[in-house]
């Protein structure tokens, strides 16, 4: 079956360095998501991506975060200058259509802001 | 604001036994609901979904029950297997209306099954 590829798998970085993360969503895939999980609670919805733009994101998503399409395959989100709150497990999704209620999640890439 | 509700972090069931998994919500605006399971170190695998137009989905060993008037929806696995061993995540979205069919996700039951 198609999977949702996410690099690194891990990554640790000193608070207020920038950091990217990467997905290669299913490639049939139109709508790309990030969500993340901190430890111990509930997998939070950052941002959807669609028609390479976003479409809908949430409080979370403030200025210091950023989401690009560079090119056909990969989907980013970069941090600017992380926290320590940040630290979490970033989870990268991607779904056919619209109508199509199943998103794909990736294995995610834990970051951790020292 | 907790739109999706687990309210119990964690189930323990005997192997070949039932096991129920409880979610609530509160948007009445959902319209499509789902399960996912996960491994640690894995990401949220789709287990199954139903549509708020039916009260029950079934494939293989897991049912979903939706109670749309209680706001209340079930996962029912039968017979439980020590492999069922994850947490499970209930998840709700938006499909139409112009929403972007965000998830929202519950805070997970652990569900551990005991040989």
């Amino acid at each position: 079956e198609p999977e949702v590829t996410q690099t690194p798998s891990h990554q640790v970085t000193q608070m207020g360095q920038e950091v990217i993360l990467r997905c290669v969503p299913i490639s049939n895939h139109l709508y790309f998501y990030w969500y993340r999980q901190i430890l111990g609670q509930k997998v939070e919805f950052l941002v959807s991506f669609y028609n390479n733009e976003i479409s809908e994101k949430s409080e979370i998503f403030d200025d210091q975060f950023s989401v690009e399409r560079p090119d056909g395959s990969n989907f980013t989100l970069k941090i600017r200058s992380t926290k320590l709150e940040d630290s979490a497990m970033y989870f990268c999704a991607s779904r056919e259509r619209l109508l199509n209620e199943k998103l794909f999640f990736g294995s995610g890439t834990q970051l951790s802001v020292l | 604001d907790q739109q999706v509700k687990q309210n119990s972090p964690s189930l323990s069931v005997q192997e070949g036994r039932i096991s129920i998994l409880n979610c609530d919500y509160t948007n009445s605006m959902f319209d499509y609901f789902l399960w996912y399971k996960k491994y640690p170190a894995e990401g949220p695998t789709f287990l199954i979904s139903i549509s708020s137009i039916k009260d029950k989905n079934e494939d293989g060993r897991f049912t979903v029950f939706l109670n749309k008037s209680a706001k209340h929806l079930s996962l029912h696995i039968v017979p439980s297997q020590p492999g069922d061993s994850a947490v499970y995540f209930c998840a709700a979205s938006r499909n139409y209306g112009g929403s972007q069919g965000n998830l929202i996700f519950g805070k997970g039951t652990k569900l551990s099954v005991k040989p």
